[in-house]
């Protein structure tokens, strides 16, 4: 099956800092997915990304299919960032899930 | 996108018992999904809901252990069998938009099984 690597595993950011996030797979996909899961558990639909480029106010995201990563950008981060953010992919499977970047930003 | 509701938010529950958990969209759905996230790690497929006929289970997960319902496009439900305190996990409920594509996810039962 896909497999899904996400790095850094961990990340602790003051406020305002940026940052990026990559999710590295092996096989090609037909979607590819980035959620923020908060501290309360809720996962959040960021992006459905399978290739090009999208932003959404501060968070913006990038999917190069043909060399099988996805890059996850945070600008000037807020406390209320923190979390863990998750890359997910779906081939001829539902959604696989990688294991996350836990993000820690402190004011 | 998919309004996607749970019931119960949260249960502690004793070893050997069952509990039920339930899913509503609030739009007719082709693609109904279960998902398990034990303390502190990332998400796993349990297995897709079909309507009309039995779920599609992943590698290491039972019909016997987690029977699903999906009596309709827009219900279905999970239930964890004679729980072990190792099923302790937040269980979330997952629907693909109408093309199969994006994948929205519900607010998830967190189950502490003592």
């Amino acid at each position: 099956g896909i497999q899904v690597e996400q790095s850094p595993p961990d990340l602790i950011l003051q406020e305002g800092a940026n940052s990026t996030l990559r999710c590295n797979f092996s096989d090609s996909v037909n979607n590819l997915q980035w959620f923020h899961q908060n501290p309360w558990g809720q996962l959040i639909n960021l992006f459905y990304i399978p290739s090009g480029t999208k932003q959404n106010g501060r968070l913006s995201a990038t999917t190069v299919a043909t060399e099988r990563y996805s890059l996850l950008y945070i600008s000037s981060s807020q406390t209320t960032d923190s979390g863990v953010y998750f890359c997910a992919l779906k081939g001829n499977t539902p959604l696989v899930f990688g294991k996350g970047t836990r993000l820690s930003v402190i004011a | 996108s998919a309004v996607i509701s749970q019931k119960p938010s949260r249960d502690i529950c004793q070893r050997g018992t069952s509990l039920t958990i339930q899913c509503q969209v609030d739009s007719q759905v082709t693609m109904m999904f279960w998902y398990r996230q034990q303390p502190g790690q990332s998400l796993t497929l349990i297995a897709t809901a079909n309507q009309g006929s039995e779920a599609t289970y992943e590698s290491g997960f039972v019909i016997d252990k987690f029977p699903i319902s999906r009596p309709n496009l827009t219900f279905s439900t999970l239930t964890v069998s004679n729980m072990s305190p190792e099923d302790s996990s937040i269980y979330l409920c997952s629907a693909a938009d109408p093309w199969g594509h994006e994948q929205f996810f519900g607010p998830g039962t967190r189950l502490t099984v003592l």
